[in-house]
């Protein structure tokens, strides 16, 4: 058990319909990064916070947003989605910011858009 | 920015047999490197890192090894068990930097036969 902890495991939803994501990290990291894994490919990086706030985006879609709260936990929403949608998405989580602390992922949550 | 290349896509070996996994990056300030282990819908998780200040490294019956000169990086799995059958990613995090730029291979799909 890596410590992360996502919900839900699996989400089944209709296309222009919005979703959320939770995710909890590890106790003492404060670093939430959310990663997109569709079918057979490799991760992709969405969007990172640190302690609560923004640090870096990557290949997010703007239908998308995400944000961390204070007590650390992290959201990530999925709005007016598309069938091309549907994948895993990881959340993962380090202490700080740099590459000095192992990335732990979470099990991931399986969206379906039908 | 950073390009991490990947190679076999696929590779498949008897048990008992060793198994070697290579990837190549492009950015020559890269100086973290890891290496996930997915089983199919799980998450990834981390089974060996190397920086760049180190030639190799090991842990029972998995060593990486780094030549920066070349800029390529392998995963070596000796005694190969049916377990081990998932896919396997490498990873490059570009100097100065962190997970956010954190650049993942493509994959390579081992299956193990018995």
């Amino acid at each position: 058990d890596s410590g992360v902890t996502q919900t839900p495991k699996h989400l089944i939803t209709a296309t222009g319909q919005r979703v959320t994501l939770r995710c909890s990290p590890r106790s003492g990291d404060l670093s939430v990064y959310w990663y997109q894994q569709s079918l057979d490919q490799g991760l992709q990086f969405l969007i990172q916070y640190y302690n609560g706030e923004e640090r870096a985006k990557g290949n997010i879609l703007e239908r998308f947003s995400a944000q961390q709260f204070p007590d650390l936990h992290s959201e990530l929403n999925l709005s007016s989605l598309e069938l091309g949608d549907s994948a895993l998405y990881f959340c993962a989580s380090t202490y700080g910011t740099g590459g000095n602390s192992p990335l732990h992922f979470g099990n991931g949550t399986r969206l379906t858009v039908t | 920015g950073e390009n991490v290349e990947q190679h076999p896509s696929t590779l498949s070996v008897q048990e008992g047999d060793s198994a070697v996994i290579k990837c190549t990056y492009s950015d020559s300030a890269s100086n973290y490197f890891p290496w996930y282990k997915q089983e199919l819908g799980k998450r990834p998780q981390l089974i060996i890192d190397i920086r760049s200040n180190v030639g190799e490294k090991k842990d029972q019956r998995i060593a990486v090894t780094l030549n920066k000169t070349a800029k390529h990086f392998s995963l070596h799995i000796t005694e190969t068990q049916p377990e081990d059958s998932a896919v396997y990613f490498c990873a490059a995090i570009p100097g100065g930097t962190g997970f956010q730029k954190l650049v993942f291979g493509t994959g390579t799909r081992l299956l193990v036969s018995p």
